[in-house]
C-alpha cells in the first residue's frame, strides 16, 4: 500500500549498535504496529500504538523501544542489536472500524541483518 | 500464552486441485482475519469473519469461522498459480480487538 512506507528497505548492522527503523503512514490511521517475521515463527507482534503517545507491548517486546510523538510516524529502535534480532520487520496501520475491528495495512518491510 | 496455530505448514498442489488451511486458537476469538503474503511481499488483507459459524466467499476462496469461535478455515477451489503464497489467519491478542496475533501460516505452492 502506497500510504505506509518503511525505511530503510535493507540494513546491515553490527552487534551492540543502536539502529532505528522508520515507519510513516499518510492515512492518519489511529493504530500502528510493528511485527517481525522469522522462518518458523510467522509474524510476531513487537509493539503497537493506539494513538499518539500511547504505546503497548506485544508478544516479543524485549530489546525494542518505540515512540509515537506524531500520528503518522512510529519508529522502532533496537537499542543494542543482537544477532537474534536479524529478521524482516513489518510496520502496519489500521483505523478504528465498526466494532473496533479493521484490517491491517502493511508496509513493504525492512530486512535487518545483525552481524 | 495465547497461541494461534495453522496446519499444514506447507502444501504443494497441482494446478486445479483444491486446497484447505486450518487455523486453531487456544482462546475464543471475537473475530478472525485472513491475510495472504506473496513470496517476497508483505501481508495483504483478504477478509474478516465475526459471527459464529459465519461463511464468506470470494470467488474461489471460501472462509469459515467455527461455531465455538476458536477455529477457522480457508478453502481454495481449483487452485491457480496466482494463489501461490503464505496464508495467515489472525485474531485479537489479549482481548484487544485491534491488536492482532498471527497464526503460523501455511505456504501454498502450485505446480502448473
Amino acid at each position: 500500500d502506497a500510504g505506509i512506507t518503511q525505511s530503510p528497505r535493507y540494513k546491515i548492522t553490527e552487534t551492540g549498535r543502536q539502529v532505528t527503523l522508520m515507519c510513516h503512514q499518510t492515512w492518519s490511521h489511529s493504530y500502528m504496529f510493528w511485527y517481525r517475521q522469522d522462518l518458523g515463527h510467522g509474524l510476531r507482534l513487537i509493539y503497537y500504538s493506539a494513538a499518539a503517545d500511547i504505546t503497548d507491548k506485544g508478544e516479543v517486546p524485549d530489546g525494542y523501544v518505540v515512540s509515537r510523538s506524531k500520528t503518522e510516524n512510529f519508529p522502532l529502535t533496537l537499542e543494542s542489536a543482537t544477532r537474534s534480532q536479524t529478521s524482516v520487520y513489518f510496520c502496519a496501520s489500521s483505523e478504528l472500524g465498526a466494532g473496533g475491528i479493521s484490517p491491517l495495512h502493511f508496509g513493504n518491510g525492512t530486512r535487518l541483518t545483525v552481524t | 500464552g495465547q497461541q494461534v496455530m495453522q496446519i499444514p505448514q506447507y502444501q504443494h498442489v497441482q494446478e486445479g486441485e483444491d486446497f484447505t488451511t486450518y487455523c486453531n486458537s487456544s482462546t475464543t476469538l471475537s473475530n478472525i482475519q485472513w491475510y495472504k503474503q506473496r513470496p517476497g511481499g508483505h501481508p495483504v488483507f483478504l477478509i474478516q469473519l465475526v459471527k459464529s459459524g459465519e461463511v464468506k466467499k470470494q470467488k474461489r476462496l471460501t472462509f469459515q469461522f467455527g461455531e465455538a469461535k476458536k477455529n477457522s478455515s480457508l478453502h481454495i477451489t481449483a487452485t491457480q498459480t496466482t494463489d501461490v503464497g503464505t496464508y495467515f489467519c489472525a485474531g485479537p491478542y489479549g482481548g484487544a480487538t485491534n491488536k492482532l496475533i498471527f497464526g503460523t501460516g501455511t505456504l501454498l505452492a502450485v505446480q502448473p
